[in-house]
């Protein structure tokens, strides 16, 4: 056990919907890392926070945003919906999010767009 | 651009040695790493290795990197079937996240 908890495990889904996926980091963490992990495209970096402030941004598309609250916890908003958004996606926890340092993943949420 | 390559499987018999290969392109990455993913699970780091080392051993893994061609592998000792997984090579990328490659199948026949 990572101590990342993510919820919910799985989502189901219809195109055009919004989705929200919740991320909990380990305790004392304070940097949040957003993965998506596709068969075709691998494991790509969307977004990461600190502290409750962005901290840097791969290839997070418009529709996707996020953010880090006061307790830490974290929010991953998928809106509008395709069905090439179905994937494994990730959360990660660092202690100070300098990328020196290891990142502890949660089991992820797979979405299923239908 | 910042991207990291490696095969996508590998079959080995239980108690042979397993080696996973990786190219990365950044060389001036600092630390690489090794994850490793089991079904239905996250990615759990296996071991790094600092960029200025050419090589690292922990246990049943050895790490070697060649800095010159930009090449990381894993060997991984007396190969067992719990050492089915998919392993993730991965740099750090200019804005701090790690960069992972598409990851290799290990499957590991009894």
């Amino acid at each position: 056990d990572s101590g990342v908890t993510q919820t919910p495990k799985h989502l189901i889904t219809a195109t055009g919907q919004r989705v929200t996926l919740r991320c909990s980091p380990r305790s004392g963490d304070l940097s949040v890392y957003w993965y998506q992990q596709s068969l075709d495209q691998g494991l790509q970096f969307l977004i990461q926070y600190y502290n409750g402030e962005e901290r840097a941004k791969g290839n997070i598309l418009e529709r996707f945003s996020a953010q880090q609250f006061p307790d830490l916890h974290s929010e991953l908003n998928l809106s509008s919906l395709e069905l090439g958004d179905s994937a494994l996606y990730f959360c990660a926890s660092s202690s100070t999010g300098s990328g020196y340092e290891k990142l502890f993943f949660g089991s992820g949420t797979q979405l299923s767009v239908l | 651009g910042e991207d990291v390559e490696q095969s996508l499987f590998l079959s080995v018999r239980e108690g042979d040695s397993s080696v996973i290969n990786c190219t990365y392109t950044d060389s001036s990455s600092t630390y690489l790493y090794w994850y490793k993913q089991e079904p239905g699970a996250g990615l759990q780091l296996l071991t790094y290795i600092f960029s200025n080392m050419d090589m690292k051993q922990d246990q049943r893994l050895t790490v070697l990197l060649n800095k010159k061609d930009k090449h990381l592998s894993l060997r991984i000792a007396d190969t067992q079937t719990g050492d089915s997984a998919i392993y993730f090579c991965a740099e750090r990328g200019s804005q701090g996240n790690l960069i992972f490659g598409k990851g290799t199948k290990l499957s590991v026949k009894p």
